[in-house]
């Protein structure tokens, strides 16, 4: 089966620019997430979506981050402005559902972020 | 925000060690527990999804066993070779469908 789906791999923006990041999970998987991983963290949760619905963005900073998955495939996390804090490396994840107990996170190859 | 904790953060061995890493969770809605291998330039690859009190899984020469009461899993790695150099994750989940991550034990192997 093909995997998780990102783009771009790299990107460097200026601090208060905007950038956004795509993904597509493997096909079939109702739950996506976005993690944002700051060098030497573990991932932290952005957000998850159950098919096209959020199930929580709680530690969305949503005065400059956003995101959606409008037909409940393929998703777009936007940051605007960005800040110098917000350097580290997003990823996107999905699994077939969070009711399914053995189902573990599939993973893109992340987009690193640099904001100078 | 829930706390799940790793330990060593890194750790530096010589090839031919075998080694161990900590992940402690809360004891009180547990509902699995992921460990992943996050080699540098590639994406994190779920090792083994862990349900049962007292599950005991191996992949190889990687082992992992889980205290849902006390809120502790190990991983094992027998033999440690090169290629096992990678971060390690490991990731409590709860019956919502929340998987939350400890920051990682970073292994070196030494050749």
């Amino acid at each position: 089966e093909a995997g998780v789906a990102q783009s771009p791999r790299y990107k460097i923006i200026e601090k208060r620019q905007s950038v956004a990041f795509w993904c597509n999970p493997i096909s079939g998987h109702a739950t996506l997430y976005w993690y944002q991983q700051i060098l030497g963290q573990g991932p932290k949760l952005l957000i998850q979506f159950q098919n096209n619905g959020v199930v929580d963005d709680s530690q969305l900073p949503k005065d400059r981050f956003s995101a959606e998955r409008l037909k409940g495939v393929d998703s777009t996390l936007k940051i605007q402005p960005a800040k110098l804090e917000d350097s580290a490396v997003y990823l996107c994840a999905s699994s077939l559902g969070g009711t399914v107990r053995n189902s573990p996170l599939h993973f893109g190859n992340g987009t690193r972020l640099t904001v100078t | 925000i829930l706390n799940v904790e790793q330990s060593p953060q890194s750790l530096h061995v010589q090839e031919g060690d075998s080694t161990n890493f900590t992940c402690s969770f809360p004891s009180s809605n547990f509902y699995a527990l992921h460990w992943y291998r996050w080699e540098t330039a590639k994406s994190p690859e779920a090792l083994f999804v862990m349900t049962l009190n007292g599950d005991e899984k191996k992949k190889g020469r990687i082992s992992a066993t889980l205290n849902t009461k006390e809120g502790y899993s190990y991983l094992y790695i027998k033999g440690s070779q090169p290629e096992d150099s990678a971060t390690y994750l490991c990731a409590f989940n709860t019956n919502a469908g929340k998987s939350t991550f400890g920051d990682g034990t970073t292994l070196t192997v030494k050749p």
